[in-house]
């Protein structure tokens, strides 16, 4: 079973600019959850999408967004970028069901670097 | 909101050494989890724990869920080269929450 896929894997941007990552869950997952991960914060969660709807929405500026395809892929966009938001983005893909936890399997992550 | 205390930050200890690290909550959860991020990767996930006082194993690694449910320990005996990386607590506080609450990490150094 193929893993969790992100493009792109890198990229680079200025201030000011958007930027659109994407991330393509396990096969038969519906659920994706997009962390942000830097050194002085760690890992803190953007938001997760299941069945094309959010669930679920950390605490982040408007800027960042989300959306979910029907074929359960999902995309993140950052707008204004600001060199605070050079991080890892990390997207978990799991399959959502409601109860106990469902495990997430991340991704490799896009490193954005914001100039 | 929800925070996690991790520690230590980091260990550099000797090949066939133990490793102790463990996590502290202000607020319960309802699962705790210990993954590994090697760099350039994503976190993977090495051990579950789904009840509290549960004690489970995984290969040399051994977690525990605290009674109190604000807290968990990562075990690792006899630690190898390859046992090198990032380990990060995780909380996970159930019902419709789906959202994970991370500790900031253990960097672990092993020399052989």
């Amino acid at each position: 079973k193929a893993g969790v896929t992100q493009t792109p894997r890198y990229l680079i941007k200025t201030r000011g600019q958007q930027v659109t990552l994407s991330c393509s869950p396990i096969s038969g997952h519906r659920s994706v959850s997009w962390y942000q991960q830097t050194p002085g914060q760690g890992l803190q969660f953007l938001f997760e999408y299941f069945s094309e709807t959010q669930r679920n929405k950390g605490n982040f500026p408007g800027r960042f967004s989300g959306r979910q395809f029907s074929n359960s892929r999902s995309e993140m966009n950052v707008s204004t970028l600001e060199l605070g938001d050079s991080a890892l983005y990390l997207c978990a893909s799991s399959p959502g069901r409601r109860g106990p936890y469902n495990e997430q399997f991340f991704g490799p992550g896009t490193r954005l670097t914001v100039l | 909101g929800q925070q996690l205390n991790q520690s230590p930050q980091s260990m550099f200890i000797q090949e066939g050494e133990d490793v102790s690290m463990n996590c502290t909550s202000s607020s319960i959860f309802n699962t705790w989890l210990w993954y590994k991020q090697d760099p350039g990767e994503g976190p993977v996930l090495l051990i579950a724990l789904y009840k509290a006082g549960e004690l489970t194993s995984n290969g040399r690694l051994t977690a525990q869920f605290g009674i109190t449910r604000k807290d968990s320990f990562l075990n690792i005996s006899a630690s190898i080269p390859s046992d090198v990386g990032i380990y990060f607590c995780a909380g996970h506080s159930g019902g419709s929450n789906y959202k994970l609450t991370f500790g900031k990490g253990t960097l672990l150094t092993v020399n052989p």
